[in-house]
């Protein structure tokens, strides 16, 4: 079973300039998430899918980011513009239902390393 | 709000030993779950050990086990006959069973950076 997919793996912008990340979650997994990794910390949530809906984007900076899933599958992460700040490790995870009884394991992707020079 | 410490940044251990990697938290809910994920420098996150508050035996998986102490809030990863693969960052996580919108979110600490020496 093929896990979960994210591109580009390495991506290196000048700030002020637009940028994007895609992530493929796993087959029927309805729950996707992104998640902000600094270098040397832990991944910190920007937002949460349930499908189609964000239920969870209160630590995602609106000014500047943008995140959508339209047909409740692949999902999109958007920095526009992006600061130097913004250097970081983009994580996307998945995992089945998270409001069904018990937790769900989050499957996460290898991530996209964003370089902002 | 929880959250998540880890106090040692680094750790290292001989191939074959024994390592114990310390976390503590915070949090005023009584149903949540734990967990240890591991991450090589390959930056794939991989669950190694998660632990249900409600259940006061020690989680375990193969090499790996935990130390849970409700009461003290700590939640420590026991690494047995240590191997050159278990090089990574550990990092201790935290997710609330409470529902809500928060119900899926996981919590990270800080991190530890684990090196085993051949």
């Amino acid at each position: 079973e093929a896990g979960v997919v994210q591109s580009p793996r390495y991506k290196i912008i000048e700030k002020k300039q637009p940028v994007a990340f895609w992530c493929n979650p796993i087959s029927g997994h309805n729950t996707l998430y992104w998640y902000l990794q600094n270098l040397g910390q832990g991944p910190e949530l920007l937002i949460r899918y349930e499908n189609e809906e964000a239920v969870d984007d209160s630590q995602l900076p609106k000014d500047r980011f943008s995140a959508e899933r339209l047909k409740g599958v692949d999902s999109t992460l958007k920095i526009q513009p992006a600061e130097l700040g913004d250097s970081a490790v983009y994580l996307c995870a998945s995992s089945l239902d998270a409001v069904a009884s018990g937790y769900n394991e989050q499957f996460f992707g290898p991530g996209t390393r964003l370089t902002v020079l | 709000a929880q959250t998540v410490t880890q106090s040692q940044p680094e750790m290292s251990v001989q191939e074959a030993e024994t390592v114990t990697l310390s976390c503590t938290y915070d949090t005023s809910e009584n149903n949540y779950y734990l967990f240890w994920y591991k991450q090589p420098p390959s930056r794939q996150m991989i669950l190694v050990i998660r632990q249900e508050a409600y259940k006061q035996q020690n989680a375990t998986e193969n090499r790996f086990s935990v130390n849970f102490q409700k009461a003290a809030k700590s939640f420590s990863l026991k690494i047995s006959d240590s191997q050159l693969g278990d090089t990574a960052m550990y990092f201790c996580a935290f997710a609330t069973n409470a529902g809500g919108t928060s119900y899926g979110k996981l919590t990270f600490g800080q991190g530890t950076i684990l090196t085993v020496h051949p």
